[in-house]
Formats: C-alpha cells, structure tokens, sequence
C-alpha cells in the first residue's frame, strides 16, 4: 500500500517568484514513480512532471522542478517564476513500477498566485 | 501526449433513473482505465480498475452493483451509476493507460448532478 501527504492544503505567491509544494510519500516498493499533477478550475488533470524512483538526478521541466529526496521519501516540487496560469491545485501522487498500476494521490495543495 | 476523451461533461438525472459517462482513448489502445470520484475541494477518489475484456476490480467500499463498469474494447470504458441518488452527486473522472506506458491520461470529467 502506498500513501501521499501533501502537508499544505493552501499556498500563496506572487508573480514571478518561486514556491514550493511539499509532499511526503510512504511506499514498500523498491520500484515506483512520482508525479505532480495539475488541476485548473476546468478540472482537467495535467501532468507537471514525473519522477522515475530509480534515477537520482531531479527531474526537471521548463519552470518546473522537483527536490527528490529517495531516504526521506520527499518530493516536492518548485515552480519558478510563477505565473498567473499557474493558479490551480497541485496533486502529488504515487504509482509502483508495473502494468496497470493505480496512482495514489495526496489531498492536493491549492496554489494562489497574486499580481 | 495522448488524448482521453470523457462523455459527458455535464449531465443532471433524476432520482431513481441510471446514467452512463464514456470514456474513450482517441488516439491510443488503454489496456487499463480507472474511475475516480472527486467531491469539491477534495482528492481524487480510486473508484475502479477497468481492464478489457475482464470485469473490472473495486476498491473497498465501492458498490459494485451501483457503479457497473464495462471496458468491451481497448479503446472505450463505461461507468454507469445505476438508481442514482442525490449523494451520488460528484465529479466523475476517468483515466488511461497506454500497452507501454505506465502514465495515466486523465479525461476531462464528468460533473453529475442527481435531482
């Protein structure tokens, strides 16, 4: 069984700075993945990044990035130069490597962002 | 990436009647889809696991003879909330996953409203 906590139910940034969104993980496998997701007031879930458990090195796009620390189980995610499209809820969640594998998600974090 | 498509959007029933919401991979073959129920503000809720050609997988709590799941073919999954009732009000989202791949597509949801 795996389990998301997502610690920040609310956040807040101004325009062009930077914020990170945190989120713990507990999980028995050895192999899995972690992603962020977005969701805007459409609804629509959109993939911000993923993280394969296995790769050291952070994972990174465009203005987006995460802070992967495997021995913690932490993975937060930090959005450089917000925008005002950046406005949404941010969803952490889990899947273990394998075929048809769920994802388990964290209670997601509400991100503001002011002029 | 890959394009999930969800119908309907938006759909109001009365009490007592059945309501089915499609869920079709447009431009891949989902082995897997899942359903999830999102109440306001909250997180997305695993309803089921539909694979094709198998009867779907429940998670625990999840009235299987109220929310009926049928995945005939790799590219369309049904869910149908039978004898709706007001609390079965919510925010229906579906996603996919691709033979290879192991990232989920998430449809753009359904909003039911049962009167």
């Amino acid at each position: 069984a795996q389990t998301v906590t997502q610690s920040q139910p609310e956040m807040s940034v101004q325009e062009a700075e930077t914020v990170t969104l945190s989120c713990t993980y507990d999980t028995s496998e050895s192999d899995y993945y972690l992603f962020w997701y977005k969701q805007p007031p459409s609804r629509q879930m959109i993939l911000v990044i993923r993280q394969e458990a296995y790769k050291q090195q952070n994972a990174t796009e465009n203005r987006f990035s995460v802070n992967f620390q495997k021995a913690a189980k932490s993975f937060s995610l930090k959005i450089s130069d917000s925008q005002l499209g950046d406005a949404a809820m941010y969803f952490c969640a889990c899947q273990r490597s394998g075929t048809a594998s769920k994802l388990t998600f964290g209670t997601g974090t509400r991100l503001q962002v002011t002029l | 990436g890959a394009v999930v498509s969800q119908h309907p959007s938006r759909v109001i029933c009365k009490s007592g009647t059945s309501v089915k919401i499609e869920c079709r991979s447009l431009d891949f073959q989902a082995t897997t889809m899942f359903w999830y129920r999102q109440f306001p503000k909250k997180s997305l809720m695993l309803m089921a696991t539909s694979n094709e050609g198998s009867k779907a997988t429940y998670e625990q709590g999840v009235e299987k003879d109220k929310f009926l799941i049928n995945h005939a073919s790799l590219t369309l999954s049904t869910l149908t909330v039978t004898s709706a009732h007001p609390e079965d009000s919510s925010f229906y989202i579906c996603s996919a996953l691709g033979q290879a791949d192991t990232e989920a597509f998430f449809g753009q949801g359904t909003r039911l409203t049962v009167v």
